[in-house]
């Protein structure tokens, strides 16, 4: 079945340079999240979608990084004028609305690997 | 700060014997406990959900919740060589849907 899908699979850029990632999440599914996973490092929460809004933007790291998502599907993160410590995987997940107290498990795509030159 | 804590390994086991993995999570109000293997380069693959304290099983994983201690852990029995990974364990925090915050993971190696 179709699962979350994300692309580019590998970016490499120049320093200076704006890039933009795409997720595509898995049918019907509201809640949509971008992290990243730096070398070595676990992965880090950046922003969080459920349908078109997002209720948290806590973990973008500077105002470099923005995120939208249209008609409750396609999200796409932006990366504007890169710097070289924003070189990691950026994995997006999505997931089933909550319908209780219980979170709904959150299932990834296979992750755009962003090399800044 | 809210954070889950792994032992980063390697853990070494012998094919065929139980592995067994642990996480600590520092805040008593946490909601949610997943478990995710990562093979080297790809993407995390969820493997067990639980809610609510004491065990639960599925085929070879058994998913441990002891929330007085504050603590999650998952057995993996019957070690195969493709066990070999990174097992990340990650923690809500709020009920409904919210970010998963992660350990940092142990890397599993089951040599045959």
């Amino acid at each position: 079945g179709a699962g979350v899908s994300q692309s580019p699979s590998n970016k490499v850029t120049e320093k200076g340079k704006d890039v933009e990632l795409r997720c595509d999440p898995i049918s019907g599914h509201t809640a949509l999240y971008w992290y990243r996973q730096s070398l070595g490092q676990g992965l880090e929460f950046l922003i969080y979608f459920q349908g078109n809004s997002a209720p948290d933007k806590s973990g973008l790291p500077s105002d470099r990084f923005s995120a939208e998502r249209t008609g409750g599907s396609v999200s796409t993160l932006t990366i504007q004028r890169t710097q070289q410590e924003d070189s990691a995987v950026y994995l997006c997940a999505s997931s089933l609305t909550a319908r209780d107290s219980s979170n709904q498990p959150q299932h990834f795509g296979d992750g755009t690997r962003l090399s800044i030159l | 700060q809210k954070e889950v804590e792994q032992n980063s390994g390697p853990l070494s086991v012998p094919e065929g014997a139980i592995a067994s993995l642990n996480c600590t999570y520092s805040d008593r109000g946490s909601q949610s406990f997943f478990w995710y293997r990562q093979y080297s380069g790809k993407s995390p693959e969820l493997i067990m959900s639980i809610y609510s304290n004491g065990d639960k099983e599925d085929g070879r994983f058994t998913a441990q919740l002891n929330k007085a201690s504050q603590y999650v852990s998952l057995l993996i029995r019957d070690s195969q060589p493709s066990d070999s990974a990174t097992y990340l364990c990650a923690v809500t925090y709020i009920s409904g849907n919210t970010p998963l915050v992660f350990g940092k993971g142990t890397r599993l190696s089951v040599i045959a």
